[in-house]
C-alpha cells in the first residue's frame, strides 16, 4: 500500500496568510485528492490534483482560494490563499493506485488548521 | 444537501459485545460503499466496501449489510476490542464518478473493557 507523507501536521495562521501543505506519496499513482473536514462536518472533496494541467475543483471550491500543483505522479500541493478563521480544518491529501478502485484510496494524516 | 448521513455521532460498547455502525444515503444512483476507519492525528485507513449487487459482505470480525430499498447501510464489528475504538467514516460512490467519494460526518465507537 502506498503511503502518504504530509505536512505541515498543524498549523497557527494569521488572518490573511496563505498556507502551502505538501503531500508526497512514496509510489507513483495515478490520482491525487485534497480533502477538507470542518469541526464535526464530513470529508469534503476540494479538488483532483492532475499530473501537468489544472486542477478539477468540486462546486463550492475556487483555484484563486485554493491554488493546487502537481508536478509529477508523486508529489501535490494545497495552498490556502488569503485565510480566514472560516478555513480553520483539518486538510487531507489522498491518492488512488488504481484509477476507479475505491479501496486503494490511502490518506495523508492530515494537516490540522487554526486561522485567528 | 447531506448525501451521506450518519446520525449518531458517537456509540460506546463493552468489549466482546457487538458495534453496530450505521449510515444512510439518500443519492440512488450511489452503488459503492466503503467504510474508513480514523485514529487521532492519522488519516482514515479503508476497512471493508460493498457493491450494491451484494446485501452483505464479510472480512474477519467486520461486516457489511446494504439495505438498498432502504438505503441503509451498516458496519457490524463482533467480537468488539478496544483497538476498534476510532471514528468511521460511511462513503459513497457513484457508478457515473467512480472516483469522488462522499463521506458522512463520522461515527466515534468507544470500545471499553
Amino acid at each position: 500500500s502506498a503511503v502518504i507523507s504530509q505536512k505541515p501536521s498543524r498549523d497557527i495562521c494569521q488572518r490573511g496568510t496563505s498556507l502551502t501543505i505538501q503531500c508526497q506519496v512514496d509510489s507513483q499513482v495515478t490520482m491525487m485528492f485534497w480533502y477538507r473536514q470542518q469541526p464535526g462536518q464530513s470529508l469534503t472533496l476540494i479538488a483532483t490534483a492532475n499530473q501537468g494541467s489544472e486542477a478539477t475543483y468540486e462546486s463550492g471550491f475556487v483555484i484563486d482560494k485554493f491554488p493546487i500543483s502537481r508536478p509529477n505522479l508523486t508529489f501535490s500541493t494545497l495552498t490556502v490563499s488569503n485565510m480566514s478563521p472560516e478555513d480553520s480544518s483539518i486538510y487531507l491529501c489522498s491518492a488512488h493506485q488504481d484509477a476507479g478502485i475505491n479501496e486503494k484510496l490511502f490518506f495523508g494524516s492530515g494537516t490540522q488548521l487554526s486561522v485567528l | 444537501d447531506q448525501q451521506v448521513k450518519q446520525n449518531s455521532p458517537s456509540l460506546s460498547v463493552q468489549e466482546g459485545r457487538i458495534s453496530i455502525l450505521n449510515c444512510d444515503y439518500t443519492n440512488s444512483m450511489f452503488d459503492y460503499f466503503l467504510w474508513y476507519k480514523k485514529y487521532p492525528a492519522e488519516g482514515p485507513t479503508f476497512l471493508i466496501s460493498i457493491s450494491s449487487i451484494k446485501d452483505k459482505n464479510e472480512d474477519g470480525r467486520f461486516t457489511v449489510f446494504l439495505n438498498k430499498s432502504a438505503k441503509h447501510l451498516s458496519l457490524h464489528i463482533v467480537p468488539s476490542q478496544p483497538g476498534d475504538s476510532a471514528v468511521y467514516f460511511c462513503a459513497a460512490s457513484a457508478y457515473y464518478n467512480t472516483d469522488k467519494l462522499i463521506f458522512g460526518t463520522g461515527t466515534r465507537l468507544q470500545v471499553f473493557p
